[in-house]
């Protein structure tokens, strides 16, 4: 594993059903994030872990969860996914100690719920 | 509220230069950033301005003047492969990324 890799690359879900987005980094970040990408708006940070066993809730975290049970992942969940959740998922990384914060972002998740 | 502004599309020639602004009203800043976004890829880190001025690594310069809340990603000599979509975030008070829609750029030969 180099960087920051995510699983799977694209899903096509029935509403209803429970989702898992997995993300996985081997820097050591001590931060990690989720974002979800839709066409004509900026990424919109979901849920963010400063550190191992915390978590925040960002700009729109209404409809998922996550967990941040060690270093290196960082799942995402739908609990019960609405077509509204069809987006461009990203998880990103940073080092917080470091001076610029730089995220450094995952391929990507392209999920569509039907 | 917040708010970051950059324009939708912007075209250019190969060879040349041009520069894309982003504008921005944030609660607070501590850093603003550009990143490039090819379609259907991740962003990638291009640049990092918390003072004002000039940043400069190699074809790419970032200005920022934190009074007018204001910045520009400057790219020279324009190549085929610089065609993308660059994003300006803006990390405020509370150190989270706002980001802007981003700016298409169109290289043409």
């Amino acid at each position: 594993i180099a960087g920051i890799t995510q699983a799977p690359t694209s899903q096509i879900l029935a509403a209803g059903r429970r989702m898992t987005l997995r993300c996985t980094q081997d820097m050591r970040h001590n931060a990690m994030y989720w974002y979800r990408q839709d066409l004509g708006l900026g990424l919109r940070l979901i849920h963010y872990s400063n550190t191992a066993g915390t978590t925040g809730k960002g700009e729109v975290p209404d409809g998922y969860s996550v967990s941040r049970a060690n270093t290196d992942d960082f799942p995402l969940t739908l609990a019960s996914a609405v077509p509204s959740q069809t987006s461009v998922y990203f998880c990103a990384s940073s080092d917080s100690s470091a001076g610029a914060d730089t995220q450094y972002f995952g391929p990507g998740t392209r999920l569509t719920v039907l | 509220g917040q708010n970051i502004d950059q324009p939708t599309e912007m075209t250019a020639t190969e060879g040349a230069i041009v520069q894309i602004n982003c504008t921005y009203q944030t609660s607070g800043f501590n850093g603003l950033f550009w990143y490039q976004q090819h379609a259907g890829e991740a962003p990638t880190f291009l640049s990092y301005n918390v003072l004002d001025g000039l940043e400069e690594k190699g074809r790419f310069s970032s200005f920022l003047s934190r009074s007018k809340g204001y910045s520009y990603l400057l790219l020279k000599e324009l190549q085929m492969k610089d065609s993308a979509s660059y994003l300006c975030a803006v990390r405020d008070s509370n150190y989270q990324l706002i980001w802007g829609a981003g700016t298409k750029l169109i290289i043409k030969p």
